[in-house]
C-alpha cells in the first residue's frame, strides 16, 4: 500500500509486560513521528526521527518508552513495564522531509493495559 | 507554555455551513494545520495556513490570523460524512523538529 502502516492494530497486555509497536512509513519519507492519543485528549508528540540524525526524544513521557528506526525506514516504539495509564492509541506519521511538509498518519495501534 | 483551544463539540444539519474556531498560544509559529479524523481512523490532512488570510479548497476553507493567534475551519454544504473530529495543530518553532502541537479536537455531528 501507499500509506503509513502500523501493527498490530490492537494490543491487549497485562500491567508490567513489555510491548513493541511497529510503523512502516511511506516509502521515501525521511521524517517519522510517533504520537499518543488518549481518550478525550489531543494528540501528544512522543518522538521524531529525521533521516540519520539522532532522534528527538523530548516528548517521551518516561524512560520506559523508547523507539528505534532501522535503515531510515521502519520504526519500533517499545514500552517497558506497561502501566494502565499507557492505554491509548499510538499513531505514527511520516513526511517527505523535515520542514513544513504535510504529515501522513497511519491507522494507529490501540493499546489496552489491563 | 503551548496551548491550543477549540470547542469540544458542535452540531449542524445537512446542507448548512459550520465554522470551527481554534485559538493558539505557542512559543513561535511555523504554520497551522487542520486534520479530519473519523472515529477509529487515522487523522487525514485537510489544510495548511502559514500566512494570514483564507485558503479555500472545495467545500472546506481555512482562515488564519497570526496577530490574533486564531484560525477557523469553514465547512460548507455539510454532508453526513463530514461527521468527524476536526483537529487543529500548530507547528511551533521550538517544538522538536516539525512535530505538531494538537488541540483536543472538535467533534462535529451532522444530522439530516
Amino acid at each position: 500500500g501507499a500509506g503509513v502502516s502500523q501493527s498490530p492494530s490492537n494490543k491487549v497486555t497485562e500491567k508490567g509486560k513489555d510491548v513493541e509497536l511497529r510503523c512502516d512509513p511511506i516509502s521515501g519519507h525521511t521524517a517519522l513521528y510517533w504520537y499518543r492519543q488518549s481518550l478525550g485528549q489531543g494528540l501528544e508528540f512522543l518522538i521524531y526521527f529525521q533521516g540519520n540524525s539522532a532522534p528527538d526524544k523530548s516528548g517521551l513521557p518516561s524512560d520506559r518508552f523508547s523507539a528505534e528506526r532501522t535503515g531510515g525506514s521502519v520504526s519500533t516504539l517499545t514500552i517497558q513495564r506497561t502501566q494502565q495509564e499507557d492505554s491509548a492509541v499510538y499513531l505514527c506519521a511520516s513526511s517527505l522531509e523535515e520542514g513544513l511538509e504535510t504529515q501522513y498518519f497511519g491507522p494507529g495501534t490501540r493499546l489496552l493495559v489491563l | 507554555g503551548q496551548n491550543i483551544d477549540q470547542p469540544t463539540e458542535m452540531t449542524a444539519t445537512e446542507g448548512a455551513i459550520v465554522q470551527i474556531n481554534c485559538t493558539y498560544q505557542t512559543s513561535g509559529f511555523n504554520g497551522l494545520f487542520w486534520y479530519q479524523q473519523h472515529a477509529g481512523e487515522a487523522p487525514t490532512f485537510l489544510s495548511y495556513n502559514v500566512l494570514d488570510g483564507l485558503e479555500e479548497k472545495g467545500r472546506f476553507s481555512s482562515f488564519l490570523s497570526r496577530s490574533k493567534g486564531y484560525s477557523y475551519l469553514l465547512l460548507k454544504e455539510l454532508q453526513m460524512k463530514d461527521s468527524a473530529s476536526y483537529l487543529c495543530a500548530v507547528s511551533a518553532a521550538n517544538q522538536a523538529g516539525t512535530a505538531l502541537i494538537f488541540g483536543k479536537g472538535t467533534t462535529l455531528s451532522v444530522s439530516s
